[in-house]
């Protein structure tokens, strides 16, 4: 059964730093582009990121300005994203998803980890 | 970017009902690449239509897709109580991908 569990959500300063994992079981994560999405409070979806199944392209947001990293483990079947220099408007649930057919649609999505920028 | 416009903003009807949402783009979405997705409150999104009609699986048949270019739509035909949800569109045509601002389904 595809899952897809994502984990290293928290309470953080602005100015802080987090990394994201997402752990894929059941399906063939080296075969599968793979993206970051986040839901603020209240509000609606927001692609962020987005890397190809070898991890060799990606894709972000203009709105991040390199603030954060995206990157797998294929060996591991684990997705990251590495979130730098934090705000209290990166407040959200950030969800990982599978992509199909590339930068596709997004068939299967993890349950989300909350993170909360705050001092 | 493109952006998606949804509307309307809450649809309310009762069971058994037909409703029928709105995705517009701002400017005509590639290869009709558009998805819908539905959230159910505390839960994260759900893939329902991809290719602007074709159905995720395990879908069922209540839900349709339709449109192409800049105006796309999403049926739901015969109203249950379950299908309370937000409802977003999502383009995928043209990087970056872009969403809709969702609209809230209320069943009476």
């Amino acid at each position: 059964q595809m899952q897809l569990v994502e984990s290293g959500g928290g309470l953080v300063n602005p100015g802080g730093s987090l990394r994201l994992s997402c752990a894929a079981s059941g399906f063939i994560f080296s075969d599968y582009y793979m993206t970051w999405i986040r839901q603020a409070p209240g509000k609606g979806l927001e692609w962020l990121s987005c890397i190809s199944s070898s991890g060799v392209t990606v894709y972000y947001a203009d709105s991040l300005k390199g603030r954060f990293t995206i990157s797998r483990d294929n060996a591991k079947n684990s997705l990251f994203l590495q979130m730098n220099n934090l705000r209290v408007d990166d407040t959200a649930i950030y969800y990982c998803a599978r992509a199909v057919a590339g930068t596709g649609w997004f068939d299967a999505w993890g349950q989300g980890t909350l993170v909360t920028v705050s001092s | 970017e493109i952006v998606l416009t949804q509307s309307p903003g809450t649809l309310s009807l009762s069971p058994g009902e037909r409703a029928t949402l709105s995705c517009r783009a701002s400017q005509s979405v590639t290869s009709s690449s558009l998805a819908w997705y539905q959230q159910k409150p505390g839960q994260a999104p759900r893939l329902l239509i991809y290719s602007a009609s074709s159905r995720a699986t395990g879908i069922p048949d209540r839900f349709s897709g339709s449109g192409s270019g800049t105006d796309f739509t999403l049926s739901i035909s015969r109203l249950e109580p379950e299908d309370l949800a937000l409802y977003y569109c999502q383009q995928y045509g043209t990087t970056p991908p872009t969403f809709g601002g969702g609209t809230k389904m209320e069943i009476k």
